[in-house]
């Protein structure tokens, strides 16, 4: 098993750029999460899907960022147009999510964006 | 909002000093869940607490669940080198499984 896949790993941007930052979940999760993670911060959770359907984007900052899920293998997040504000590592996280609700994530190794 | 706290931020221990942090919630949790994060790494899964009073071990590694199920801690024994990391509570507030997760506990051992 591969594991989640996100990419890029590394990504510099200016300002007003669109970022768009991809993952694969693992084959058989049916819930995948966008976390970003700041010093100050910590790890926020920006949005989660249950089998491809968002559930809850309340931690979404801004209308600059959009996340989808066309099917069970892949997911974007997109920030348009990126701010300095925006410099993070952005993480997915995917789950085989069971009858309890209880998630165990499997992350992935992140996608280090700065905003320039 | 919904939230977790856990303390200490930051945990500075000679190799050998053991090492806890601890989570709290105002309200009751469903479960509990421990992540451990290394310098430039990811979250990786450690463990997860259901039942009210659980206490589950790991090698050197030993978690607790409250009684109330509202506080969890993480305690290390004789810390060494690998432990170096970031330790994570998270928490599920509802059944849609929204998992948050709380600051983290920063623990660096001095060798």
């Amino acid at each position: 098993d591969a594991g989640v896949i996100q990419s890029p790993r590394h990504e510099v941007t200016e300002m007003g750029q669109e970022v768009t930052l991809r993952c694969k979940p693992i084959s058989g999760h049916n819930s995948l999460f966008w976390y970003r993670q700041t010093m100050m911060r910590g790890l926020e959770l920006l949005i989660y899907f249950n089998n491809n359907v968002p559930i809850d984007d309340s931690g979404m900052p801004e209308d600059r960022f959009s996340a989808k899920m066309p099917n069970a293998s892949f997911s974007t997040l997109k920030i348009q147009p990126s701010e300095p504000r925006d410099s993070a590592v952005y993480f997915c996280a995917s789950a085989r999510r069971g009858f309890s609700g209880a998630n165990v994530l499997t992350f992935g190794a992140g996608s280090r964006l700065t905003v320039l | 909002g919904q939230q977790v706290m856990q303390i200490p931020q930051y945990q500075h221990v000679q190799e050998g000093e053991d090492f806890t942090t601890y989570c709290n919630s105002s309200t009751t949790l469903s479960n509990i869940q421990w992540y451990k994060q290394r310098p430039g790494g990811h979250p990786v899964f450690l463990i997860q607490l259901v039942k009210s009073g659980e206490v589950k071990k790991q090698k050197r590694l030993t978690f607790q669940f409250g009684e109330a199920k509202k506080n969890s801690s993480l305690h290390i024994t004789a810390t060494q080198t690998t432990d170096v990391g970031t330790y994570f509570c998270a928490v599920i507030y509802n059944q849609g499984g929204k998992l948050i997760f709380g600051q983290g506990t920063e623990l660096s051992v001095k060798p």
